[in-house]
Formats: C-alpha cells, structure tokens, sequence
C-alpha cells in the first residue's frame, strides 16, 4: 500500500512569513495527525482528527497555526505568521484509529531565517 | 512534560551484542507502542503491547510491560549496524490519547 505522503519536503522561510504543509493519508485512515519535531525531541502533537472533526489539538498555537482536513481524507497545516522557535520537522501521520498504529511520512523539514 | 520518558537518552554498543531501552510513563494506559526512527526520516511502528499483556516478541524485538511500574523496556537482540536509529516509546491512554517520548539514539558499531 501507498505510505503518506507529505510536501514539501523542505522548506525556508523568513520570520513573519506564512508557509503551508500538506499530508496525504493512507486511504481508509480515519485519525490523521500533525506533529511538530524540534531536533533532539520526540514528536509532540499539534492535531489529531477523527475523520474531518479535531479529536484533539489542545497543544496548537492557534494565533498562528491552523490545519483543516478536508472531506476527511488530505489535510493541510498552516503557519501564519512564522516566528523562530518554529523551526523544526512536521510529520504528518495516519491510522487505522486512535488505538492503532500510526504511519508516518518523512516530514517536512521547515527553517526559519 | 512528556508521558513516556525513555532511559538511557543515548547507547552505543558493538555489532550483536543487546541493546536495551526503558520508557516509564505516569498515568493509566490503554497500550504503549515501540517506533524506531532513521536519521532524516519518519517514525516506523515496531511493536504494540497492551495494557493485559506482559511481554511481547516480533523477531530481534522483545517488549516487556510493567503497568504497575508504569514502565516498559524493548531489548533488541544480536544488533546490527541497520539498526542505528532513535527509538521512541509512545503511550495511549483510554481516551485514545497518544505522547511520544524524547527517545534513545541508539549506535551499534560495526
């Protein structure tokens, strides 16, 4: 089966700019999820969404980053403005449930100038 | 914090000896999954073990679990060089919840 796939792969901004990310999930994963990875840590959630409704995103910054999913099936996450600290990975992952495995994409890896 | 704290941070070894790594975790979970992650890469899923169960084998991997520790290891024997990643230890509570750890980097020496 198809992995997800996630683009870009890398992306390089300057602070304030606003940038967006998209994820493509494995078709019939009904949880999606986004992870931000700064170097050195383990993956820490932003969003998680059953179907096309967020289970959970009490971790997102919500003054800045936003994320939809459409029709249940892709979604995509936004930064608007940039700042700093945003520097990092973001992973997208899909599964089965909120119980299952997940898989994961390779990330896009963002800098933030 | 985190839910899963993995222990040591960093293990370097030689080719086939074993490797073992421990996630201690603070409340109540459904079950806890293993992913190993390659430099540059996304995480892969190696091993789920439920709240019911005690140890589980897929291959080189044993996982064993200890909810009344709250911790959990996974020993990978007879390393190999391909197995030089980060593993992390990802907990899921009853509310279908999931934390991921800060992982161990592991190095296996040729």
């Amino acid at each position: 089966e198809a992995g997800v796939a996630q683009s870009p792969r890398y992306k390089i901004i300057e602070k304030r700019q606003s940038v967006a990310f998209w994820c493509n999930p494995i078709s019939g994963h009904a949880t999606l999820y986004w992870y931000q990875q700064i170097l050195g840590q383990g993956p820490k959630l932003l969003i998680q969404f059953q179907n096309n409704g967020v289970v959970d995103d009490s971790q997102l910054p919500k003054d800045r980053f936003s994320a939809e999913r459409l029709k249940g099936v892709d979604s995509t996450l936004k930064i608007q403005p940039a700042k700093l600290e945003d520097s990092a990975v973001y992973l997208c992952a899909s599964s089965l449930g909120e119980y299952h495995p997940q898989h994961f994409g390779d990330g896009t890896r963002l800098s933030i100038l | 914090s985190q839910q899963g704290e993995e222990d040591p941070q960093a293990l370097s070894i030689q080719e086939g000896e074993n490797a073992t790594m421990n996630c201690s975790y603070k409340t109540s979970i459904n079950n806890l999954q293993w992913y190993r992650q390659n430099s540059g890469r996304g995480l892969v899923h190696l091993i789920l073990i439920r709240s019911n169960e005690r140890e589980k084998h897929s291959g080189r991997l044993r996982v064993t679990l200890d909810t009344s520790k709250k911790s959990s290891s996974l020993l990978i024997t007879a390393s190999r060089a391909a197995d030089t990643a980060s593993y992390f230890c990802a907990t899921y509570t009853n509310a279908g919840k999931s934390t991921f750890g800060d992982g161990t980097t592991l190095t296996v020496k040729p």
